[in-house]
């Protein structure tokens, strides 16, 4: 599996757009990236998953360069709500089996009011 | 509510103890995997089973076993405890052949070791 960068930590303020970096320089042809974002002592929740350009939905913006050697994770006015911890995925997508994660440390965003 | 079920919430037992974690996937998942989470640290994957048969291994100890069920649910053995296997331990499921990424992840059980 491709080896992850993240930032270790980030803080924000309310109402702000908070965009975090994935650095995956080893990609693979058909990896994918995908988010996912955590609460202190819950398990992980998926945010997003991409394979190449810009992918949206109702939480986040995920966005790919042509390259696929970095990542864009953006939370469009985050509320204290976000204070999370935030883990950048890069696998491929299998259908048959060893659908293996490996969680890198995260980023953990801090949002204070 | 990530549809995952995982018994029991909280778990305090002695070293040397043997204990089992036991885990309900969404309805429909047929995949399971177990992930341990010591305190300050990341996820650690530690085995997937799909539809009754072990897929994938992670870093799980040789101490530590598990299977999956007819009915799809999963238990984690974890034997000869010791102090540094208190951690919380998630169970995630997800739907093999659907493609991609996307595992729910059950609330976790928080192991103890005293």
């Amino acid at each position: 599996l491709a080896k992850t960068t993240q930032p270790i930590s980030m803080d924000s303020y309310e109402g702000q757009e908070v965009n975090i970096t994935c650095s995956h320089n080893n990609i693979a042809t058909n990896d994918y990236i995908t988010w996912y974002q955590q609460f202190p002592s819950q398990g992980p929740r998926f945010i997003i998953q991409g394979y190449k350009t810009k992918v949206t939905n109702e939480v986040a913006s995920l966005f790919i360069p042509a390259d696929r050697k970095s990542s864009t994770l953006s939370l469009p006015r985050v509320s204290l709500s976000d204070t999370a911890v935030y883990y950048c995925l890069v696998g491929p997508r299998r259908g048959d089996a060893g659908n293996m994660l490996t969680f890198g440390g995260g980023t953990r965003l801090m949002v204070k009011p | 509510d990530s549809g995952v079920t995982q018994t029991p919430k909280h778990l305090i037992t002695a070293t040397g103890q043997r204990v089992t974690l036991r885990c309900s996937p969404r309805s429909g998942d047929l995949s399971v995997y177990w992930y341990q989470q010591s305190l300050d640290q990341g996820l650690q994957f530690l085995i997937q089973y799909y539809n009754g048969e072990e897929r994938a291994k992670g870093n799980i100890l040789e101490r530590f076993s598990a299977q999956q069920f007819p009915d799809l649910h999963s238990e984690l053995n974890l034997s000869s405890l010791e102090l540094g296997d208190s951690a919380l331990y998630f169970c995630a499921s997800s739907v093999v052949g659907a493609g991609g990424h996307e595992q729910f992840f059950g609330p976790g059980t928080r192991l103890t070791v005293l």
